[in-house]
């Protein structure tokens, strides 16, 4: 299992332009998870899919952030227009919780990519 | 207030000695909790997780649950330098609210 794949690994952009972070879940995962990481909020929940569909997006800071799921390896986070102030490190995490309807005391670990540190200039 | 707040440290053990974390959550619906440690420039890994109240061994880490309190706990026994990274508390909702939400991390070193 190769587990979460993110690309790019670092991404320096200037202020204005369109930045795209893409992602590969672990194959089975049915939950997919975009964090942002910055020492001043720490870990930020930004958006979750179940099964490719959106659940929750309040964690997105603005309507600059959108972030799709075409399909179930797939998903990309993108940010247009960039400002500095999105610097940070931008992971990518998977989960199966297909389990967890089952049993109350199911908990399937979420597995990070090694993430993405976007700077803005 | 943060949904999980966490003392950012740093926070200084001699090898050796056990190195306490500790944790608060607000929403009392959160049902499950995680303990994962980050290497500085690395992705986080989980280290264990804990849903009853009480404690939870796992070889040298224990973590404790109390719900009436909303406190949770991480316990290093016989710390070792390797064990020096972040570690964060993280909660969970019940099946359906399968948002994970973080602390912001205490840092902890472990001094030879």
């Amino acid at each position: 299992d190769a587990g979460v794949i993110q690309s790019p690994r670092h991404e320096v952009t200037e202020m204005g332009q369109e930045v795209t972070l893409r992602c590969k879940p672990i194959s089975g995962h049915d939950y997919l998870f975009w964090y942002r990481q910055t020492m001043m909020r720490g870990l930020e929940l930004l958006i979750y899919f179940n099964n490719n569909v959106p659940i929750d997006d309040s964690g997105m800071p603005e309507d600059r952030f959108s972030a799709k799921m075409p399909n179930a390896s797939f998903s990309t986070l993108k940010i247009q227009p960039s400002e500095p102030r999105d610097s940070a490190v931008y992971f990518c995490a998977s989960s199966f919780e297909g389990a967890r309807q089952l049993s109350s005391s199911y908990n399937s670990p979420l597995h990070f990519g090694n993430g993405t540190r976007l700077t803005v200039t | 207030q943060k949904e999980v707040e966490q003392n950012s440290g740093p926070l200084s053990v001699p090898e050796g000695a056990i190195a306490s974390l500790n944790c608060t959550y607000s929403d009392r619906g959160s049902q499950s909790f995680f303990w994962y440690r980050q290497y500085s420039g690395k992705s986080p890994e989980l280290i264990m997780f804990i849903y009853s109240n009480g404690d939870k061994e796992d070889g040298r880490f224990t973590a404790q649950l109390n719900k009436a309190s909303q406190y949770v706990s991480l316990l290093i026994r016989d710390s070792q330098p390797s064990d020096s990274a972040t570690y964060l508390c993280a909660a969970k909702g019940n099946f359906g609210n399968e948002k994970l939400t973080f602390g912001t991390g205490t840092r902890l070193t472990i001094i030879p």
